[in-house]
């Protein structure tokens, strides 16, 4: 059965880096984007872009460029998010999910908390 | 980019049908057949229970549907009951990024 195994929680202080990871089975890595979703606490779902599993290409959504970086390590069937100069707004729980044009298997959520 | 535009909150009686509308514009639910809704239990992640506006994933009850009329899409849940109390949220594909935009979501609340 497809499954997304993510990462488990993360406590970062303001200024460092996080890297989550999640881990695809149950079907062809390649034959399907991978999808970033991010949700604030108390707030709705965003959509933080998405890589192409088979190139390697991310695409990233407004508000999500230049800190943000989508990538992959195919030998292992797993997509990282990686957030740089983390900022207490990032903290939020961090979805990956399958396919872009409607996420039709989503991970469990990784916890990313910005405290220092 | 803007936020998809749904009802903040959705409420019912069991038993009763409701409809929660997802509006866009004509960059995502106008142009596209990309649009997908997702139940979301507290502390749970979203579930997908419509795609490509009307198809159901296998495991989905039949109380659920969707529609689309231009910019609007719709979500109706028939014969409601106490597991449906979640939050939606809609989503469609957008051109503006090439990447998907998701509703602000709707709080369904079963009286």
């Amino acid at each position: 059965q497809v499954q997304l195994v993510q990462s488990g929680s993360e406590l970062k202080q303001p200024g460092a880096s996080v890297k989550v990871s999640c881990k695809a089975s149950g079907y062809t890595f390649n034959s399907m984007s991978l999808v970033w979703v991010r949700q604030a606490p108390g707030q709705g779902l965003q959509c933080m872009g998405w890589i192409n599993t088979n190139t390697g290409d991310p695409v990233y959504a407004q508000g999500f460029t230049g800190r943000f970086v989508f990538s992959l390590d195919t030998s292992v069937s797993t997509a990282y998010l990686q957030i740089n100069s983390l900022k207490a707004e990032d903290t939020a729980v961090y979805y990956c999910a399958r396919e872009i044009k409607h996420l039709d298997y989503w991970g469990q959520g990784t916890q990313v908390t910005v405290s220092s | 980019q803007s936020a998809l535009t749904q009802p903040a909150s959705v409420s019912g009686s069991p038993g009763q049908s409701i409809t929660i509308s997802c509006t866009g514009s004509t960059s995502d639910i106008g142009r596209y057949n990309y649009v997908s809704w997702y139940q979301q239990h507290p502390g749970n992640a979203p579930k997908l229970i419509i795609y490509e506006v009307t198809y159901r994933p296998s495991a989905i009850s039949n109380r659920f549907s969707g529609s689309k009329s231009g910019n609007t899409a719709s979500l109706t849940i028939s014969g409601l009951q106490a597991e449906d109390e979640a939050d939606y949220y809609c989503s469609s594909f957008t051109s503006t990024t090439s990447t998907a935009i998701f509703g602000g979501g709707t709080k369904v609340t079963v009286l």
